[in-house]
């Protein structure tokens, strides 16, 4: 089944500790996409990568690391989580047709809470 | 920045009656826009698109409008039913590969 999956659904943890979300997906998808949405404000988009070691800031990187060392896998990662950084975040995939970004595939979503 | 403005941020509508809701997009580079509709739970699942070339499109009971000149796109869903119910989300990209989304809209559909 062509999907794209998060890992953990749910955290608790505490400022400062270091973690790591992660995404795969298996339709082989060039591009991966980082967002955290917030209530009133929607979707916004952390960071992006268009290719295997090709990443780029989206609106909202401060505070984020992410990295793309393999096509399938694009992790997410707080070096030293804040309350501010508690959200919902979903990683998404999509084919890149002659430049052009395609209808995204999203993953189930991560609940982050930073106490 | 680049921003899309979403409107309505709620709407309710009687089972049957037509809902319409509105984006307005700010890059005039933008070339792709989408809409997302968001179960409770889930990730956001694409519902209908368009590229900046075509003017409408439709795909049953839903269709979206473009108009490039005022830069402002709308979905429109006509016979609604209790599971239209959801968030929606619009969104605008370009060829830099960044994705803007609205700030969605809560539709409500009574039965």
């Amino acid at each position: 089944e062509a999907q794209v999956t998060q890992n953990p659904r749910y955290l608790i943890t505490v400022t400062g500790k270091k973690l790591t979300v992660t995404c795969s997906q298996n339709m082989n998808h060039e591009y991966m996409s980082w967002y955290r949405q917030d209530p009133g404000l929607g979707l916004r988009q952390i960071y992006y990568s268009m290719n295997v070691e090709v990443t780029d800031k989206g609106d909202v990187p401060e505070g984020y690391k992410v990295s793309r060392k393999e096509k399938r896998n694009f992790p997410l990662i707080l070096e030293s989580p804040s309350p501010n950084q508690t959200s919902l975040y979903f990683c998404a995939s999509t084919y890149t047709t002659s430049g052009r970004v395609d209808e995204q595939f999203f993953g189930p979503g991560t609940r982050l809470t930073v106490l | 920045g680049e921003n899309v403005e979403q409107h309505p941020s709620t709407l309710s509508v009687q089972e049957g009656d037509s809902a319409v809701i509105k984006c307005t997009y700010s890059d005039s580079a933008s070339n792709y826009f989408p809409w997302y509709k968001q179960e409770l739970g889930k990730g956001p699942q694409l519902i209908i698109d368009i590229r900046s070339n075509v003017g409408e499109k439709k795909d049953q009971r839903i269709a979206v409008t473009l108009n490039k000149t005022a830069k402002h796109f709308s979905l429109h869903i006509t016979e609604t039913q209790p599971e239209d119910s959801a968030v929606y989300f619009c969104a605008a990209s370009s060829g830099s590969f960044k994705t803007i989304f609205g700030a969605g809209t809560r539709l409500f559909v009574k039965a």
